[in-house]
């Protein structure tokens, strides 16, 4: 089935260092969202992306649908402690009638060293 | 605007039980999605209900349905439970387009035992 990989698995960084994450796949997606889910609580939506080579930016996150449509990344900026959680990609497949049947990464661990 | 809620947040059952969770969406979404959370498998989707009906199934077996009303509120249900359905189960709303985002709820932790 359709597989997303997301890397790094985790990152340790010192507080105020930049951080890169990005997802691939051999698939096609229409649609790439990035989520933070802290430990107990549900996945946070921060960016949605919905057209290829869009770049979108939420304060210090930024996000960037690939031109290929099988790609995305998510930058963080000047990170702070409270940045610390797990970072999921999502794609929606290229497929008629997908809708919400979301394909998700393994997540990115994210740890910060104030 | 309220968010996603999701009851109960925690839930402990037996082996061969069945369970029944319930979420509320977003005032004025009439999509409900329902994924699995597990540390093995991560976030996989269960199904979708749109307008009341069925719109998407992933891969589960039967013992996992759903249900929507027509306020939009969903229910799902587990029979016959077995141990490996232990997991963070995560309700998700969005107004139902192709291209709308998705969020989720707080999930209902259920650990079978």
């Amino acid at each position: 089935g359709q597989q997303l990989n997301q890397s790094p698995q985790s990152m340790f960084i010192q507080e105020g260092e930049d951080v890169s994450m990005n997802c691939t796949s051999s698939s096609i997606f229409n649609t790439w969202l990035w989520y933070k889910q802290d430990p107990g609580e549900g996945p946070v939506l921060l960016i949605a992306l919905y057209k290829a080579g869009e770049l979108t930016s939420n304060g210090r996150l930024t996000a960037q649908f690939g031109i290929t449509r099988k790609d995305s990344f998510l930058n963080i900026s000047a990170s702070i402690p409270s940045d610390v959680g797990i970072y999921f990609c999502a794609g929606r497949p290229s497929v008629s009638g997908g809708y919400n049947k979301l394909i998700f990464g393994a997540g990115t661990r994210l740890a910060v060293h104030p | 605007k309220a968010g996603v809620t999701q009851t109960p947040r925690y839930l402990i059952k037996t082996r061969g039980q069945q369970v029944t969770l319930s979420c509320s969406p977003i005032s004025g979404h009439r999509s409900v999605s329902w994924y699995q959370q597990t540390p093995g498998q991560g976030l996989q989707f269960l199904f979708e209900y749109f307008s009341e009906t069925q719109r998407n199934k992933g891969n589960f077996p039967g013992r996992f349905s759903g249900r929507q009303f027509s306020n939009s509120r969903s229910e799902m249900n587990v029979s016959t439970l077995e141990l490996g359905d232990s997991a963070l189960y995560l309700c998700a709303s969005s107004p139902g387009q192709e291209n709308s985002p998705l969020h989720f709820g707080n999930g209902t932790r259920l650990t079978v035992t």
